[in-house]
């Protein structure tokens, strides 16, 4: 079975500009979960879809931040204008969504380490 | 917010030893999990616990969830090289459907 897959790995921009992230979940997961983690801190969740719809965003800039999830399978997540902050590698994970005492099991990609110069 | 706390922050042993982490809320979970993140990778689960006072062992690494479903423990015997990584609780709140909230981790280091 595939794991999850992010792209690009790593990026190095300046800041106010633009960048994008892109992941392809698990096939078959309903949940898709985008994570920033900032070096000597946990993952702290950005945005949580289920199949294509947002169940939470609460922690997610919007001024900046921005996440799709067309046809409920892979997605993107922007940033712009970057600032210096940002520098965080950002994680992207999938769970099956299915209700039992497992269903919040996630499984994680590689990440992206996004530097802002 | 339910914050987990994750002590120590950094450990360092030799092959052989034993070593325990620690994971704790005054907030109670559903659920908790443990993680272990290498350098340039996402996290891989471990372990999930859901019952109070539940015990699983994996291999070496015995996990231990509180009886008031608040904290939890790591505990590795004969630590190897392998066992080296951050090591991460993360908590389902109770009605936060698939949310999890990670601790800071624990950087274990184990030398030959």
């Amino acid at each position: 079975e595939a794991g999850v897959a992010q792209s690009p790995r790593y990026k190095i921009i300046e800041k106010r500009q633009s960048v994008a992230f892109w992941c392809n979940p698990i096939s078959g997961h309903a949940t898709l979960y985008w994570y920033q983690q900032i070096l000597g801190q946990g993952p702290k969740l950005l945005i949580q879809f289920q199949n294509n719809g947002v169940v939470d965003d609460s922690q997610l800039p919007k001024d900046r931040f921005s996440a799709e999830r067309l046809k409920g399978v892979d997605s993107t997540l922007k940033i712009q204008p970057a600032k210096l902050e940002d520098s965080a590698v950002y994680l992207c994970a999938s769970s099956p969504g299915e209700m039992g005492p497992h269903y919040n099991e996630q499984f994680f990609g590689p990440g992206t380490r996004l530097t802002v110069l | 917010t339910q914050l987990l706390e994750q002590s120590p922050q950094f450990l360092s042993i030799q092959e052989g030893e034993n070593l325990t982490v620690y994971c704790n809320s005054s907030s109670v979970f559903s659920s908790l999990q443990w993680y272990r993140q290498e350098p340039g990778e996402g996290p891989v689960l471990l372990v999930t616990v859901v019952t109070g006072g539940e015990v699983k062992k994996l291999k070496r690494l015995t996990f231990q969830f509180g009886d008031a479903r608040k904290d939890s423990s790591l505990h590795i015997t004969a630590a190897q090289p392998g066992d080296t990584g951050l090591y991460l609780c993360a908590g389902g709140p109770g009605g936060s459907w698939g949310k999890l909230q990670f601790g800071a981790g624990t950087q274990v280091v184990v030398t030959p």
